[in-house]
């Protein structure tokens, strides 16, 4: 079935880069994502990929997808304390909504 | 900012009561989607609305039915309520303009069921 595992936890220090990873078992996946959520505010979709693309950039985001091994990366240049979220790795296999999502993994910065 | 919002912000209900949710949709999408998210986890699709019918469904019963209407907002509607579905429930509007996706989601209606 339908799967994407990441991991709950991160803490990078203030101005590092942080690395969030997520596996999919779907190989089928054509469409990956990558969402932001903060305390109190809604859901944000920060960035997507297909899967004939390697890599995609985006300012400060940079996604990695290494379909081979259904791993799919975001990497966050010179992290601020406003990157502090929980970031949730999710895929699709068509052009709609039903999207599945991990469960997040928390981003913590350190000063 | 976008332009999706939703009603109410917060609701308590009673086991086996019947809630309303509603949600408008950004400007220019004719696509809405609701999703639920429990506390801890992912949102979990519940189904898909485009141009007024459903054309997309999530693993929930069929307690759970919306509508969508012609100025593309929504409602979703929960009968019988369990103790499982206290839950935050999201909306979101969203496009495909050629190879670019949209997506905007509410803020969300928390609901508790006791």
């Amino acid at each position: 079935g339908e799967d994407v595992e990441q991991s709950l936890f991160l803490s990078v220090r203030e101005g590092d880069s942080s690395v969030i990873n997520c596996t999919y078992t779907d190989s089928s996946s054509t469409y990956l994502y990558w969402y932001k959520q903060e305390p109190g505010a809604g859901l944000q979709l920060l960035t997507y990929i297909f899967s004939n693309m390697d890599m995609k950039q985006d300012q400060r985001l940079t996604v990695l997808l290494n379909k081979k091994d259904k791993h799919l990366s975001l990497r966050i240049a010179d992290t601020q304390t406003g990157d502090s979220a929980i970031y949730f790795c999710a895929e699709n296999q068509n052009r709609d909504d039903k999207i599945i999502f991990g469960k997040g993994t928390r981003l913590h910065i350190l000063p | 900012e976008t332009g999706v919002t939703q009603s109410p912000t917060h609701l308590i209900k009673t086991r086996g009561q019947q809630v309303t949710l509603r949600c408008s949709s950004q400007s220019g999408h004719n696509t809405v989607s609701w999703y639920q998210q429990a506390l801890g986890q992912g949102p979990q699709f519940i189904f898909q609305y485009y141009r007024e019918e459903e054309n997309g469904r999530g693993n929930f019963p069929p307690r759970f039915s919306g509508l969508q209407f012609p100025n593309y907002s929504s409602e979703l509607n929960v009968n019988a309520l369990e103790l499982d579905d206290s839950a935050l429930y999201l909306c979101a509007s969203s496009s495909w303009q050629g190879n670019s996706y949209e997506q905007y989601f509410g803020p969300g209606t928390r609901l508790t069921v006791t």
